[in-house]
């Protein structure tokens, strides 16, 4: 397994504003995941963070809204930008690991956007 | 397209007493089948997974499921609940490609009665 660690663990923003999250493994993974899981709902896939190369998002998430930075094997950040209210989630990273089978999920980062 | 359907969105259960989570897919071929738990302001932790092989897994917690091809299904059971088993419960689907990309059911929410 990966031991995952995400920074903030919880913020509240203003509206209009970016925040940056921080996602950190303890060995050296391939691929690793953002996943927004909104109020009340299941968890959906928004990109995959690769290495040494642009992000690839899923349908209906953008770079400019969600830009991904992946500088080595054991960390990446995603940004919220231009925050709304609807933007309100909790964000969690996970790592492809245990063999490369298996996704193994940060404790997420809770985001209240007033 | 792929998909994920866990048909009870809350179920109740009384200490002790026997539980059954359902969970139905739809995908091309057999799938790698996970189920996960995430516990209130916690991150998702993996319970157990199907790959290929036995149709009864065993996981964490006491847990198994039950792969059913015929029945597209990959129920969860656990013979006696305890209290700390409250949580909400998510199955998931994943590409056997390797893209590292799970589909996730709209999660299940289980309250224990003491």
């Amino acid at each position: 397994s990966a031991v995952i660690s995400q920074k903030p663990s919880r913020d509240i923003c203003q509206r209009g504003t970016s925040l940056t999250i921080q996602c950190q493994v303890d060995s050296q993974v391939t691929m690793m995941f953002w996943y927004r899981q909104q109020p009340g709902q299941s968890l959906t896939l928004i990109a995959t963070a690769n290495q040494g190369s642009e992000a690839t998002y899923e349908s209906g998430f953008v770079i400019d809204k969600f830009p991904i930075s992946r500088p080595n094997l054991t960390f990446s950040t995603l940004t919220v930008s231009n925050m709304s209210p609807e933007d309100s989630s909790i964000y969690l990273c996970s790592v492809l690991a245990g063999g490369q089978d298996t996704q193994y999920f940060g404790p997420g980062t809770r985001l209240t956007v007033l | 397209a792929q998909s994920v359907t866990q048909p009870d969105i809350h179920i109740t259960v009384s200490e002790g007493a026997s539980l059954e989570l359902r969970c139905n897919y739809s995908y091309g071929a057999t799938p790698y089948l996970f189920w996960y738990v995430q516990s209130p302001g916690q991150g998702l932790q993996l319970l157990l997974k199907y790959f290929s092989g036995d149709t009864l897994v065993q996981g964490i917690k006491g847990f198994e499921a039950e792969f059913k091809r015929s029945q597209s299904s990959f129920n969860l059971r656990k013979p006696s609940v305890h209290w700390s088993d409250a949580a909400e419960y998510f199955c998931a689907v994943g590409e056997k490609s390797n893209t590292g990309k799970l589909i996730f059911g709209q999660g299940t929410t289980l309250q224990v009665k003491p």
